[in-house]
Parts: C-alpha cells; sequence; structure tokens
C-alpha cells in the first residue's frame, strides 16, 4: 500500500523555469494539500484541495498553482521559479469526515520533493 | 493569527524519558497531534488526540493536554536511538491545521 507518493524526489531548477511537482494518494481520500518546509518554520500550507474538482489558497499561494486531476492526483506547479522557493515541498491527504473542509483530520504525508532553485 | 510553538532541540540518553512541550493559542483546537519526521522522509502521525481528553497512551507514547493552558506534550518511555527525528506538534479546527516548527531529538548511546 503505497498510501502518499510524490514525484520528483530532487529537482535543481534555474531561476524562471517552470516545473510541476506530482502527488498521487490510494487511499480513497477527498482532502489534498501542498505544504512547504523551511528550516525553523515548520509546515506552511501552500494550496489544498478539499475535494475533486476543488481547489483553495493556503497560506503561502503566491508563485503557485495547482490542479486536482482526479480524486488520486494533485499537482503543483511553479510558473517561474524563484529562489525563495528552494524548500522541501510536502503532499498530504486526510479523509473528509467532518469539517467544512476536512482539514482537521489526521493528514498522511507522501515523502516530499527537495526542490533547488539557483 | 493563531500559534503552535515548540523547542527546537532537546537530548536525551538512551534508556531515558523524553517529554517534548508544545503551546498553542488556538482556544478553538478540535484535534491535537504529533507527527515524526526521520531524515529525507515526509511526516508520520504518531498520535493524535481530541481536545475533549487531557491523556492518550499508546505503547511507549504518552500525550498529556492541559486544554486550560494550551499545552500539550509527548512523553517517550524508554527512549531508543530509532527515536531520534524531528517531531512536529498540530492543531487544527474545523478549518485549518497549524504546525510548530518541530524538536529535533537526538538519542545518545
Amino acid at each position: 500500500n503505497a498510501g502518499v507518493t510524490q514525484t520528483p524526489k530532487f529537482q535543481v531548477l534555474k531561476t524562471g523555469q517552470s516545473m510541476t511537482l506530482q502527488c498521487a494518494q490510494d487511499m480513497n481520500h477527498n482532502s489534498m494539500y501542498w505544504y512547504r518546509q523551511d528550516p525553523g518554520m515548520g509546515l506552511r500550507l501552500i494550496y489544498y484541495s478539499a475535494s475533486e474538482g476543488t481547489t483553495d489558497k493556503g497560506e503561502v499561494p503566491n508563485g503557485y498553482n495547482v490542479s486536482r486531476l482526479n480524486k488520486r492526483e494533485f499537482s503543483l506547479r511553479l510558473e517561474s521559479a524563484a529562489p525563495s522557493q528552494t524548500s522541501v515541498y510536502f503532499c498530504a491527504s486526510s479523509p473528509r469526515i467532518s469539517g467544512p473542509y476536512g482539514r482537521n483530520q489526521p493528514q498522511h504525508f507522501g515523502d516530499g520533493t527537495r526542490l533547488s532553485i539557483l | 493569527g493563531e500559534d503552535v510553538e515548540q523547542s527546537l532541540f532537546l537530548s536525551v540518553r538512551e534508556g531515558d524519558s523524553s517529554v517534548i512541550n508544545c503551546t498553542y493559542t488556538d482556544s478553538s483546537s478540535t484535534y491535537l497531534y504529533w507527527y515524526k519526521q526521520e531524515p529525507g522522509a515526509g511526516l508520520q502521525l504518531l498520535t493524535y488526540i481530541f481536545s475533549n481528553m487531557d491523556m492518550k497512551q499508546d505503547q511507549r507514547l504518552t500525550v498529556l493536554l492541559n486544554k486550560k493552558d494550551k499545552h500539550l506534550s509527548l512523553r517517550i518511555a524508554d527512549t531508543q536511538t530509532g527515536d531520534s527525528a524531528i517531531y512536529f506538534c498540530a492543531e487544527s479546527n474545523d478549518n485549518d491545521m497549524r504546525f510548530g516548527a518541530g524538536t529535533r531529538l537526538t538519542v545518545k548511546p
């Protein structure tokens, strides 16, 4: 049982390049999330998708776009990468059992994508 | 905005108990969580507690919640070298989940 799978695991980009981070979950979860993790700052929510067909901004959405392709897949796109976006990116998912967005449910995380932008 | 705080580092000797502390400010929290992150990996949910509980025990892990003081702790009994990791406290209400910055636990043999 794979859980949450993120690809790629590592990536180096030049400033201005674009790329898409992929995430897929096989737990039939309704809600999916993208976070970034920076030293000493914990996790900050970039975007989330409460259910298939919906996406919403989190705490730090600027410079990113997302697509909830289907129930399993939620991708994060950097259109024009900047050095400030160097970070570790985590995708997570949760079942939507209660609460308007299901964000209060325990979240299951992928192993992360380590992204460096030069 | 609401905040979750925890100390950044904790060092213990193998076999001792570890206590990782966390404070939060959201008075409408419904769930409180502890996640473990090992090097190069994602966050693994260790345990969580509903806000109307004050204690939860799961094998070597004991979670204590003082809702009045908005203080959460994770006690690891008989700490092993394999427990070395970063531990994240998180709290949520119906709309948001917030994470602390993580406590790096180092277990010395």
